[in-house]
């Protein structure tokens, strides 16, 4: 079993649509980090939190230390919020990576 | 302006070759990275450096090895590349760290070793 697990692995929705995205983990952390990577293979950066939530734009991240959970949410989706979303704890000074959501909105 | 760049952004090189693929970042970071995707898309950590010292070194060949002449660059030198080096490079910068601060990421380079 992965120490952070992903789900779902892919998800296609229509646009307008509310997206949640959830990643759990099974390891003692300090921090999260939620990041977006393109078709083209660029990786930015969304969010780093360590508890509660934080906003940026139509994006949404909150995180449950004692229960080991992260969402990523995003409202009002778009066909360029299409990308794949990785979510990576930091744990004992590593940076552990899930596999990844593929994400697609159709118009 | 670009906050973190690498060069080149593709490389297509022979087996056995030597190789190098350059970062840089003009945020002001005192922490670089250097990733391997694979081609489950999996981001490994290979090495981090902090204001040019190794701080971090996973378990990779010795025929890779960084180098930073200044706390803005972090060069990733390959020696006799083979055909398992094929991947997507990542550099990566944060503030602090390692760890403890966003990390910024750049536009990866390709590389595919025939």
């Amino acid at each position: 079993k992965n120490e952070v697990e992903q789900s779902p692995q892919n998800l296609t929705a229509q646009e307008g649509e509310f997206i949640t995205i959830n990643c759990s983990y099974s390891v003692g952390i300090s921090a999260l980090h939620w990041l977006q990577q393109h078709p083209g293979g660029g990786i930015v950066s969304l969010f780093m939190l360590s508890s509660g939530k934080k906003k940026h734009g139509r994006l949404i991240a909150t995180i449950n230390i004692q229960e080991k959970h992260s969402s990523l949410h995003i409202t009002a989706s778009h066909p360029r919020d299409s990308a794949v979303y990785i979510c990576a704890v930091i744990s004992n000074y590593q940076l552990i990576w899930g596999a990844g959501t593929k994400l697609i909105i159709k118009p | 302006d670009t906050a973190v760049s690498q060069t080149p952004k593709y490389l297509v090189t022979q087996m056995g070759n030597d190789k190098s693929i350059k970062c840089e970042q003009n945020l002001g970071h005192d922490t670089m990275y250097w990733y391997k995707q694979d081609s489950k898309k999996f981001l490994k950590i290979m090495f981090s450096y902090n204001n040019k010292e190794l701080i971090i070194n996973e378990t990779v060949p010795n025929r890779f090895s960084p180098k930073s002449p200044d706390k803005a660059h972090l060069n990733l030198h390959i020696n006799s590349l083979e055909l398992g080096d094929s991947a997507v490079y990542f550099c990566a910068s944060s503030q602090a760290g390692p760890w403890t601060d966003t990390q910024y990421f750049g536009p990866g380079t390709r590389l595919t070793v025939l």
